[in-house]
């Protein structure tokens, strides 16, 4: 049972750029979360997508978007690329919106530098 | 505004001892918490959960405790053994986000043979 995947694994660009990062969640998840992780800091909450919509967000700028596939796959795409934007960007999945909480299940990450 | 804190860095500890790791959080709402262990080039994996409506959670070697009224919860790890090495994070949630989680920044658990 494959568990959660992200693409790339490391990835460099340059400030002003685009970039989108890819998960595959873990087998039978249909809810993924984004986290981004700066060096020294706990994971910080993106955004959550479930039925290819978004349905929670946290305190990032609108340079930050995803989509979810109808195969549960996701996408984070981040515009207009800042050198504070470098970090490790985390993908997790659960099973459904939690009424009760589900565990996530978290990727390896995409380290993103931004030079 | 860092809503969970974790004020050590780093903790160092025999082999076969106990490991006491410490979480603050500022927000009253949060009614659900968990553990999260990270080892190198590797994402975080679920350890160990505690609902507001209880202070204390075992499962094996890992004892979770939580102190409603000080906003204080602590991960117990006893004995501890070499391959528990790794960086812990505390994380929170308030009801009805969906699993939205406030992290803290980590505590690098050295466990020394």
């Amino acid at each position: 049972d494959a568990g959660v995947t992200q693409s790339p694994t490391h990835l460099i660009k340059t400030r002003g750029q685009q970039v989108t990062l890819r998960c595959s969640p873990k087998s039978g998840h249909d809810t993924v979360s984004w986290y981004q992780q700066a060096l020294g800091q706990g994971p910080q909450f993106i955004f959550q997508y479930y039925e290819e919509e978004e349905r929670q967000r946290g305190n990032f700028p609108d340079r930050f978007s995803g989509h979810q596939f109808p195969n549960y796959s996701s996408e984070l795409n981040v515009n207009a690329l800042l050198l504070g934007d470098s970090a490790l960007y985390l993908c997790a999945s659960s099973l459904g919106l939690a009424e009760i909480y589900n565990e996530q299940f978290f990727g390896p990450g995409t380290r993103l530098t931004v030079l | 505004d860092q809503q969970v804190k974790q004020n050590s860095p780093s903790l160092s500890v025999q082999e076969g001892r106990i490991s006491i790791l410490n979480c603050d959080y500022t927000n009253s709402m949060f009614d659900y918490f968990l553990w999260y262990k990270k080892y190198p080039a590797e994402g975080p994996t679920f350890l160990i959960s505690i609902s507001s409506i209880k202070d204390k959670n075992e499962d094996g070697r890992f004892t979770v405790f939580l102190n409603k009224s000080a906003k204080h919860l602590s991960l117990h790890i006893v004995p501890s053994q070499p391959g528990d090495s790794a960086v812990y994070f505390c994380a929170a949630t308030p009801p009805d986000t969906g699993n939205q989680f406030y992290f803290g920044t980590g505590t690098s658990l050295t466990v020394i043979p």
